[in-house]
Formats: structure tokens, C-alpha cells, sequence
């Protein structure tokens, strides 16, 4: 199972919204509205910021979106803030029943 | 609240076994899949697998299939992963996490802090 495929670094301005994107195939996020999006900050563990495509854990602020077209899913952070800097992967269930995760995307705050 | 706590990471030989564990606390253990994830020194994050609540359904990503072997003690509200064979390319911090519903493909909402597995000679 190859990694989805996410841009390596990502930037905006204080206020400015940020896309990621996060590319598979059709036996993984084609497949299923299984998609998940993780920040990660040095030295600690991922966070969950979006499940199921879409839905947001409690706590997780309004300002992260997450959607899907076809084999490609994307996270949006609106109004973007110091505090939103980190790694960010995205992942997928499989057709194999397994899981697999992106390379990652450094999301930086100019 | 939710608490997972990885343990029983250390150095190893190429070849050489380890048997990590992740004790849980504030859920309904039982009710819950739980995963192993890995992330290699300055990469990305690994899936490694996945055991369903009851223990009984078990998922392995193909680099460690034959090798690794996830199980859970419902009794002990704990996760294991026996290690075997292990590889320089195993060499990692391992994660366990908790599914966040019921259903397979969902996120892993709770994470434990992480356990260092290095295999050098």
C-alpha cells in the first residue's frame, strides 16, 4: 500500500485560509468516506483534527473543514492562526481493511 | 478521561524480539479497536495494525506481516505488540491509539505518548 501523496509544506498568513491536499487511488480514499486528518507538533503525539471526511472531534475548533472529490480529500484551515502550525497527515481505511497515512504536510505561519 | 500509556520499548539486536504494551484507562476498553502506529526518526507516520475490541479480527500492514503480532487483554484493559525478527528499519517511536467508533475506518481520537524501538548492532 503506497502512502497518499500530500504537498511537503504548506504556508499562509495570519487570517488567510490554507489548503492541503491528499491524493490515493480508488481502493483507499476513492473507496470509502474513511478519510482522517492528524496534526502533529514536535516531540508529541498526532491529534485528530477531522474523521469520516468531514466531522470534527469535540474540541476541535470550527475553523478546519474537511471534504472530498473522487481519490482526492483536502483539509481547509480558515482564519489561519500562530497555534495551527505543525505536521499535518492525512489517512485512509483500505480496501485491504488496513489503514495508510501521507507523507505529511509542514504547515507554517508566516 | 482517556489515558494510554505505551511501555517496553528499549534497544535490540537485529533479529531480536520486544514486547510493547499500552495500558488504557477512561473507556470501555473491550468496546473499542485499537492500532499501532509508527513514525521512524524524522518521517512520517506508519500504519503497523489494528485489533478489533473483542480481539478477535487482526490487520497488518505488509512490511511486518509475520513478524509483529498485535493482541489485547480486555481482563487487563491492555494492548500489546510482540515483536520479533525485528530490522533496522523498524526502528521507531510506537504509538498505540484508540478507534474513535465503533466501526472500522474511523479516526483514532487518543493517543499514548510513544515508545522508542531501536534495532542496531
Amino acid at each position: 500500500q503506497s502512502a497518499l501523496t500530500q504537498p511537503a509544506s504548506v504556508s499562509g498568513s495570519p487570517g488567510q485560509s490554507i489548503t492541503i491536499s491528499c491524493t490515493g487511488t480508488s481502493s483507499d480514499i476513492g473507496a470509502f468516506n474513511y478519510v482522517s486528518w492528524y496534526r502533529q507538533n514536535p516531540g508529541k503525539a498526532p491529534k485528530l483534527m477531522i474523521y469520516d471526511v468531514r466531522n470534527r472531534p469535540s474540541g476541535i475548533s470550527n475553523r478546519f473543514s474537511g471534504s472530498k472529490s473522487g481519490n482526492t480529500a483536502s483539509l481547509t484551515i480558515s482564519g489561519l492562526q500562530a497555534e495551527d502550525e505543525g505536521d499535518y497527515y492525512c489517512s485512509s481505511y483500505t480496501s485491504n481493511t488496513t489503514y495508510v497515512f501521507g507523507l505529511g504536510t509542514k504547515v507554517t505561519v508566516l | 478521561e482517556v489515558h494510554l500509556v505505551e511501555s517496553g520499548g528499549g534497544l535490540t539486536q537485529p533479529g531480536g524480539s520486544l514486547r510493547l504494551s499500552c495500558a488504557a484507562s477512561g473507556f470501555t476498553f473491550s468496546n473499542y479497536a485499537m492500532t499501532w502506529v509508527r513514525q521512524a526518526p524524522g518521517k512520517g507516520l506508519e500504519w503497523v495494525s489494528l485489533i478489533s475490541g473483542s480481539g478477535h479480527s487482526t490487520y497488518y500492514a505488509d512490511p511486518v506481516k509475520g513478524r509483529l503480532t498485535i493482541s489485547r487483554d480486555n481482563s487487563k484493559n491492555t494492548l500489546y505488540l510482540q515483536m520479533n525478527s525485528l530490522r533496522a528499519e523498524d526502528t521507531a517511536v510506537y504509538y498505540c491509539a484508540k478507534a474513535s467508533a465503533y466501526y472500522y475506518g474511523s479516526g483514532f481520537d487518543y493517543w499514548g505518548q510513544g515508545t522508542l524501538v531501536t534495532v542496531s548492532s
